[in-house]
């Protein structure tokens, strides 16, 4: 079956400009994760979903950073005044969780931002 | 604090050269442990996992991996490395925090690695 798709691949965009990403989980996964991986660098966690509501945000660097799930499916990762520091790539991830974890985050191919 | 610490930035093997790369970890309780790679331009495939039971874990594309409790340590080893498996390999920890289900992955930094003929 499919897997996590993202879109868009690229996004390039000025300083001080409001971006939208978007992540489509895998069919049926509950749950779904926003990462951000600066260059040479592992991904770091952003926010998790479980279902339409955020079971954890602790990972969102401020408020400028907001996502939203409001289906329980595709879900949108939203940055206000974008600065040259928020230029990295955008993965996101979805599982089917079960009580007691055990479960596998699947990765999409990301969304590379690009803060000019 | 919890962290994860891959030691190795870069690690250059020759084509069919055994390989491990190392990764240890800081977690309160047993974590869940994954290894991840990750190709110039692609997304993260997982290789392998640990969550519990024995602790060797057999993955994809002929890799392993050993949980060791005493060294907080989860290497990774492959006994022939192929030129196509060059790539970033990733370290991840996760733990669940109880009745809640789903969590973060905290991932190393990564190690590169190099295959040369």
């Amino acid at each position: 079956g499919a897997g996590v798709s993202q879109t868009p691949s690229n996004k390039v965009t000025e300083k001080g400009k409001y971006v939208e990403l978007r992540c489509d989980p895998i069919s049926g996964h509950t749950a779904l994760y926003w990462y951000r991986q600066s260059l040479g660098q592992g991904p770091e966690f952003l926010i998790y979903f479980q279902g339409t509501g955020a079971a954890d945000d602790s990972g969102l660097p401020n408020d400028r950073f907001f996502a939203v799930r409001p289906e329980g499916s595709v879900s949108t990762l939203k940055i206000q005044r974008t600065e040259r520091g928020d230029s990295a790539v955008y993965l996101c991830a979805s599982s089917s969780p079960r009580l007691g974890g055990r479960d596998t985050q699947y990765f999409g191919p990301g969304t590379r931002l690009t803060v000019l | 604090a919890q962290s994860v610490t891959q030691p190795d930035i870069h690690i250059t093997v020759s084509e069919g050269a055994s390989l491990e790369l190392r990764c240890n970890y800081s977690y309160g309780a047993t974590p869940y442990l994954f290894w991840y790679v990750q190709s110039p331009g692609q997304g993260l495939q997982l290789l392998l996992k640990y969550f519990s039971g024995d602790t060797l874990v057999q993955g994809i594309k002929g890799f392993e991996a050993e949980f060791k409790r005493s060294q907080s340590s989860f290497n990774l080893r492959k006994p022939s490395v192929h030129w196509s498996d060059a790539a970033e390999y990733f370290c991840a920890v996760g733990a669940n925090a109880g009745p809640a289900i789903g969590y973060a992955l905290n991932f190393g930094k990564g190690t590169s690695l190099l295959v040369t003929p």
